[in-house]
Formats: structure tokens, C-alpha cells, sequence
């Protein structure tokens, strides 16, 4: 098991709706990555935070946002829900934003959009 | 997009049999990583294999890396049950300022007892 967890490990939402998905980086790591992995596919990265500043970004459209805060928690926020984001949300902190370093990864959230 | 492919999709083995999974990629990298998923759950690092290197040892884990056919294998020998999973290549590309990694679809692996 790794120190990352993240909360809540499942949810159901509707269409239009938003989402708050929160992850807790392993004690030490500055960094954190979000993910997400459709069924059946491997995560495509969303954005990493790197010292609470955006540092770089996938190919996700703007109403995927994050946080990043002072002790290194994140946060991943989703506005006006649709089906195809109904996903496996990982998140990973790493001690750096530079590689090669290892990517700790945590449980994840199973997000349901209906 | 994705970066990596795995190949093959699925691999069904007997306990105490190898398995080999392979991994190819379109652009040049700085390393590449294998990475298991169990059940649709968090993903555990394996290895991380640098793009200096050929081949990289870790247990009962050997990886390869040929960086002029863009393709990488993991090698599992010795197989047991408790490997089932997905595992899945990643890989960090030169350029960027950020340290991301990009997944293939991974390979699902079954080991009967």
C-alpha cells in the first residue's frame, strides 16, 4: 500500500451535476498527478500540481480544474458532468516534478455519471 | 492519446509458467515503467527501465528495453496466482516540463492455479 489516498472511493452523480474528488498525497511528495481510466483502458493524464501551481495539462477540457494545497493535498474538481466521464479517478504524488522518479498511486475513486 | 501498446490484450497461463507481455512506443522517451493494476484498483510501479538501459532486473521481474524498435517486454517467471492483474507500460517522453506518464491499455493477465 502506498501513504496516497484519496476519498471518496465511489460515486454516483447525474449529468450537469459537479464532482469534488480529493487525494492526499504520501508524506514528503510535492507533487501530485491526476488520472483518469475509462473501463477497459489504460489513465490518461489529466494535470499535475507541482508546489500548488498547475504544471502542466493533458488533453482535458477546461471544466476539469484542480487544487493543490499548502500540505501538498489535491483536489480534482469536474463541472457540468457528462456520461463519458464516468471513470476510475487515480491520483499519484511523486517526491519531484522532474523524472525519472517513481509515481505512487492511490486506490482511486469510481466516478458514476448517470 | 495513448503512447504505448501492450500486446497481447490477454494471456492466460498454469501457475509456475513465464509470462510475457510487450510494450511498443511511438516517440522518443526518457524511461519507461510497468505498472500492475489489480481489479480496477489503485496501480503499483514495478520497474522503471531509464531509455540508457537494455535490460533490468527486479525478483522474479526482468524488463527489456530496445529503444531503435521502440519496445519494451516483462518478463514474469515462475508465475502464481497472486500475479493476475493488468499491467500496463508508461512511459516519460523527452520535452516536456512536467513528469507525466503515458499509459498503453495494458495486458490482463490470468494465472491459474
Amino acid at each position: 500500500e502506498t501513504g496516497v489516498t484519496q476519498s471518496p472511493t465511489h460515486l454516483i452523480k447525474t449529468r450537469g451535476q459537479q464532482v469534488t474528488l480529493r487525494c492526499s498525497s504520501q508524506s514528503g511528495h510535492n507533487t501530485v498527478s491526476w488520472y483518469q481510466q475509462a473501463l477497459g483502458q489504460g489513465p490518461q493524464f489529466i494535470f499535475q500540481y507541482y508546489r500548488e501551481e498547475e504544471n502542466g495539462r493533458g488533453n482535458f477540457p477546461p471544466r476539469f480544474s484542480g487544487l493543490q494545497f499548502p500540505n501538498y493535498s489535491s483536489e480534482l474538481n469536474v463541472n457540468a458532468l457528462e456520461l463519458d466521464d464516468s471513470a476510475l479517478y487515480l491520483c499519484a504524488s511523486s517526491f519531484t516534478n522532474r523524472g525519472p522518479d517513481t509515481q505512487y498511486f492511490g486506490p482511486g475513486t469510481r466516478l458514476t455519471v448517470l | 492519446s495513448q503512447q504505448g501498446e501492450e500486446d497481447p490484450q490477454a494471456l492466460s497461463i498454469q501457475e509456475g509458467e513465464n509470462a510475457t507481455m510487450n510494450c511498443s512506443y511511438k516517440t522518443s522517451i526518457n524511461n519507461l515503467q510497468w505498472y500492475r493494476q489489480n481489479s480496477g484498483r489503485g496501480l503499483v510501479h514495478l520497474i522503471l527501465i531509464r531509455s540508457n538501459e537494455r535490460e533490468k532486473h527486479s525478483g522474479r521481474l526482468r524488463v527489456t528495453l530496445d529503444t531503435s524498435k521502440k519496445s519494451s517486454s516483462l518478463l514474469i517467471t515462475a508465475s502464481r496466482a497472486a500475479d493476475t492483474a493488468s499491467y500496463f507500460c508508461a512511459t516519460e517522453s523527452s520535452g516536456g516540463s512536467n513528469y507525466k506518464l503515458t499509459f498503453g491499455k495494458g495486458t490482463l493477465l490470468t494465472v491459474n492455479p
